[in-house]
């Protein structure tokens, strides 16, 4: 099964306009963290925004938020007023397990592209 | 800004030729991370290393990839032979204590294998 499920290989959105990308999740462990991340056309990959799965407030940065819905394993972006440079792949990620003393290993979903319409 | 660096961005080879790819992480940062992307599979971990000890390479092929951190500024990744299956773009991430913290990224080795 996958850990990970992004159901939208590509959006087309007008400029200005609110967007929400859609992620789902897999997990038995009580403790993870999910993680989105942008990756441009030119390649390199931008952390976005983080939640625990302890955390008991959705994540906020600037634009980004994060809809965070355990009971139903979801944990959407949302980002509002969209630019044209939010064109991107846009990924989930999981990280599964508390570890003691860094992070581990993360597991994607297989993105989404967004285009960002004028 | 810190940044993870990698080298070479680029590199095409024949193969049956040995691939080494570096990655220099963020000073200050215990945990390194080695990803693929392909097309068809997407992003996949293969092998991280926290605190230069290996501590998951379940991802990885052993039988031709092999994984280092000769110290705290240099993480290797090496492929031996290099396959045309192997044609990928790899990853490098670092990142600090914490298991909140998120992961940085270097720009990644676009790989060809001919």
């Amino acid at each position: 099964a996958q850990k990970i499920t992004q159901t939208q290989p590509g959006m087309f959105v007008q400029e200005k306009e609110a967007v929400t990308l859609d992620c789902t999740y897999d997990t038995s462990d009580p403790s993870y963290g999910l993680f989105w991340y942008k990756q441009p056309s030119s390649g390199e990959m931008i952390f976005l925004i983080y939640q625990g799965s302890y955390d008991q407030q959705n994540a906020t940065e600037g634009r980004y938020s994060l809809n965070f819905q355990k009971a139903r394993k979801s944990a959407n972006l949302v980002i509002s007023a969209s630019q044209l440079g939010d064109s991107a792949m846009y990924f989930c990620a999981m990280r599964e397990g508390r570890s003691g003393g860094g992070a581990d290993g993360l597991t994607f979903g297989k993105g989404t592209h967004l285009i960002i319409q004028p | 800004d810190a940044r993870v660096t990698q080298t070479p961005r680029h590199k095409v080879t024949e193969m049956g030729q040995e691939v080494t790819m570096r990655c220099q992480p963020i000073l200050g940062h215990n945990t390194v991370f080695w990803y693929r992307q392909t097309m068809m599979q997407g992003l996949e971990l293969l092998a991280y290393f926290r605190n230069r000890a290996p501590l998951d390479d379940s991802g990885m092929p052993k039988d031709r990839f092999s994984a280092e951190m000769p110290d705290a500024t240099l993480a290797t990744l090496k492929i031996q032979p290099s396959e045309p299956r192997d044609s990928a773009v790899y990853f490098c991430a670092s990142a600090p204590r914490g298991g909140n913290q998120p992961q940085h990224f270097g720009d990644g080795t676009r790989l060809s294998i001919l």
